[in-house]
């Protein structure tokens, strides 16, 4: 079955530019990650979404991040007034999203978007 | 959230074995523990998961000692192809362990 896919794969844009990143995930999963890599860095979280549940956004640097998601599929993550500190590659992820157990769900990556801010 | 501290970087040869260990000394009862490996540009995927004693699969194996406090992947007779980001994960759903911050990981540089 497919994947996690993200488009588009490459972006470079213009400082104090607006863009828009798209996640599609695995298809019955309720839940929806999104992170950030900045070069030779670790994953830091921005947002997880779960099924009509409010989303978790306390890992949105600022307030030029926000990401939407419509029902169980399709995320968009958008950054306003791009700066140059944006520039990283932003992963995201899918899981399950059911179950009673309390282990992590194994979350499953897309290839991330890699932005590039001039 | 358990924090966890795993080594910068090791260097293997082909067909060693390595073992990579994390420490997570504030692991909580209900916590996992849940290892990532990253290959260069790509996103990282799922390696194993477990709560005590030995896990293993088709891929590696997981010892956690009985204090939890550490636990230490064991990758079988490496390759080329094992040279990836290898990240310790610990937490629990509930609390939202998703959240978890992926850290630098360990860099394993398997050589020929």
């Amino acid at each position: 079955g497919a994947g996690v896919s993200q488009s588009p794969s490459n972006k470079v844009t213009e400082k104090g530019k607006d863009v828009e990143l798209r996640c599609d995930p695995i298809s019955g999963h309720t839940a929806l990650y999104w992170y950030r890599q900045r070069l030779g860095q670790g994953l830091e979280f921005l947002i997880y979404f779960q099924g009509n549940s409010a989303p978790d956004k306390s890992g949105l640097p600022s307030d030029r991040f926000s990401a939407e998601r419509t029902g169980e599929s399709v995320s968009t993550l958008t950054i306003q007034r791009t700066q140059q500190e944006d520039s990283a590659v932003y992963l995201c992820a899918s899981s399950f999203g059911g179950g009673y157990r309390l282990s992590l769900e194994t979350q499953y990556f897309g290839p991330g978007t890699r932005l590039l801010v001039l | 959230l358990a924090k966890t501290t795993q080594p910068i970087s090791m260097d293997s040869y082909e067909g060693q074995e390595v073992n990579i260990t994390c420490s997570h000394n504030n692991i909580a009862t209900n916590d996992y523990i849940t290892w990532y490996q990253q290959f260069p540009s790509q996103g990282p995927r799922f390696i194993i998961q477990g709560y005590k004693t030995k896990v293993t699969n088709e891929v590696a194996s997981l010892f956690i000692p009985a204090d939890r406090k550490s636990s230490t992947l064991s990758l079988p007779r490496v390759s080329l192809s094992d040279t990836a980001v290898y990240y310790c994960l610990v937490g629990d759903k509930q609390t939202g362990g998703f959240k978890t911050i992926f850290g630098a990981g360990t860099r394993l540089f398997v050589k020929a």
